[in-house]
């Protein structure tokens, strides 16, 4: 079984429909990361949080929120979602060493 | 902030050698990932460099020079499976902050 799952693995939405997307995983890591990939933009950090009581924004926090369940679960909320949004997502995992352990991806296309 | 830079593109002949390079600012500096991936896939882990140095992992060998703020990944024998994305990614201030990622270089494998 992966140690990071993600779902949806795929989400076709209309603009103004509110979205979440869960991470899971099984690594018993203490910090997890929300990340969009965009072609030719590289990996940009939504949101992370590096304990259940820590929720920090990254380079690109508007318009998204998170939730951090439990150590193992960390979901990412689009209230309202927008075109500009559509994207590939990407749940991370990391212990202080800082290796990153990523999901499959989520690949959200908003219309 | 700190600021991570890898060309954008490359391209090189199966069989061959190449070389990919980055940059990042010495401030904070406390190592550096390696890591690949493969369209429409999650990053998956290659090296990481603490100390000065060449570490050789098959065909694979990563490079850093913290005094000059410089880091290669050098592979050799190259494959078409080699065609991907590989991002570079250092961890600055102990950990204490997200790893800071390149925006990737993308390689073509040709025949």
């Amino acid at each position: 079984d992966a140690d990071v799952t993600q779902t949806p693995r795929n989400r076709i939405t209309k603009t103004g429909k509110r979205i979440m997307l869960e991470c899971s995983q099984t690594k018993g890591h203490d910090r997890m990361y929300w990340y969009r990939q965009d072609p030719g933009l590289g990996l940009r950090l939504i949101y992370y949080s590096f304990d259940v009581k820590d929720i920090n924004k990254g380079e690109i926090s508007d318009g998204y929120s998170v939730s951090r369940q439990a150590q193992a679960k960390f979901s990412l909320s689009l209230e309202s979602a927008i075109p500009n949004q559509t994207a590939l997502y990407f749940c991370a995992t990391s212990d202080r060493g800082n290796e990153q352990f990523f999901g499959p991806g989520t690949r959200l296309t908003v219309l | 902030g700190q600021n991570i830079d890898q060309p954008t593109e490359m391209t090189a002949t199966e069989g061959a050698i190449v070389q990919i390079n980055c940059t990042y600012q010495t401030s904070g500096f406390n190592g550096l990932f390696w890591y690949q991936q493969h369209a429409g896939e999650a990053p998956t882990f290659l090296s990481y460099n603490v100390l000065d140095g060449l570490e050789e992992k098959g065909r694979f060998s990563s490079f850093l020079s913290r005094s000059k703020g410089y880091s290669y990944l050098l592979l050799k024998e190259l494959q078409m499976k080699d065609s991907a994305s590989y991002l570079c990614a250092g961890v600055f201030y102990s950990g204490n902050t997200p790893l800071v990622f390149g925006k990737g270089t993308r390689l073509s494998v040709i025949a």
